[in-house]
């Protein structure tokens, strides 16, 4: 149980378009997910916590016109890249919280994102 | 969220026991020690979970000291696919509404054929 499909896993996009990612629980109901981005060979900063009905929170230094978060409902979660450039280009993880006494988070597979 | 801390890198042979140690000296009382590991170009995955008592499934064991202020991630027979970053984390159980789960720089695994 606990599984989270996130998609697309790859994208190539051109400069100055946007892109959403989709981040999706299968079997449980996410009230929270989170929203990652990773460089090559560094660990996961975390972007954004979205609660289900209400405004992302954002982390310092993330711009909320950039990377727009919306968790409409309790089983989706999207983050649109508008307006891409080549700098924005990373993989995209997104987590869901899973309230299963201690247990935590269950992570999407990823998304790699190149603009062009 | 408390600040884990990991040495960067390890290296095991295959089909030896591998210890992962994390320290974590400004444990609260309320903070599960969780391990994920992520492999190349995928998300990370959950590994193992413990609050004090030390801790095996399938996939691992959980050494947790007594004052909590440190823990080891065991593999108890380590193979090729267990390559991987491995991601020692703290979460606060209670943290509802304000809940974050930040990730500091892990220990990249080796293993050596």
């Amino acid at each position: 149980g606990a599984v989270v499909s996130q998609h697309p896993s790859r994208v190539i996009c051109k400069s100055g378009t946007s892109v959403k990612i989709e981040c999706r629980s299968l079997d449980f109901q996410a009230t929270t997910m989170f929203w990652y981005r990773q460089f090559p060979k560094k660990s996961l900063m975390l972007m954004a916590t979205s609660n289900e009905g209400s405004k992302a929170t954002y982390e310092q230094g993330v711009e909320k016109d950039k990377f727009l978060i919306n968790h409409a409902s309790l089983t989706l979660s999207t983050l649109t890249v508008t307006s891409a450039h080549p700098e924005d280009s990373s993989f995209y993880i997104c987590s869901a919280s899973y309230r299963v006494l201690g247990y935590g988070y269950t992570f999407g597979s990823g998304t790699r994102l190149t603009v062009v | 969220d408390a600040k884990t801390t990991q040495p960067n890198s390890m290296e095991s042979n295959e089909e030896e026991p591998v210890h992962l140690p994390c320290n974590h000296s400004t444990i609260s009382g309320t903070d599960y020690i969780h391990w994920y590991r992520q492999l190349p170009s995928q998300g990370p995955e959950y590994v193992i979970h413990g609050l004090t008592s030390n801790v095996n499934n399938r996939m691992a064991s959980l050494a947790i000291a007594e004052d909590r202020k440190s823990s080891t991630l065991i593999l108890h027979r380590a193979t090729l696919r267990d390559a991987a970053v491995y991601y020692c984390i703290l979460r606060l159980l209670s943290n509802f509404g304000n809940e974050k789960l930040t990730f500091g720089t892990g220990t990249r695994l080796t293993i050596i054929p």
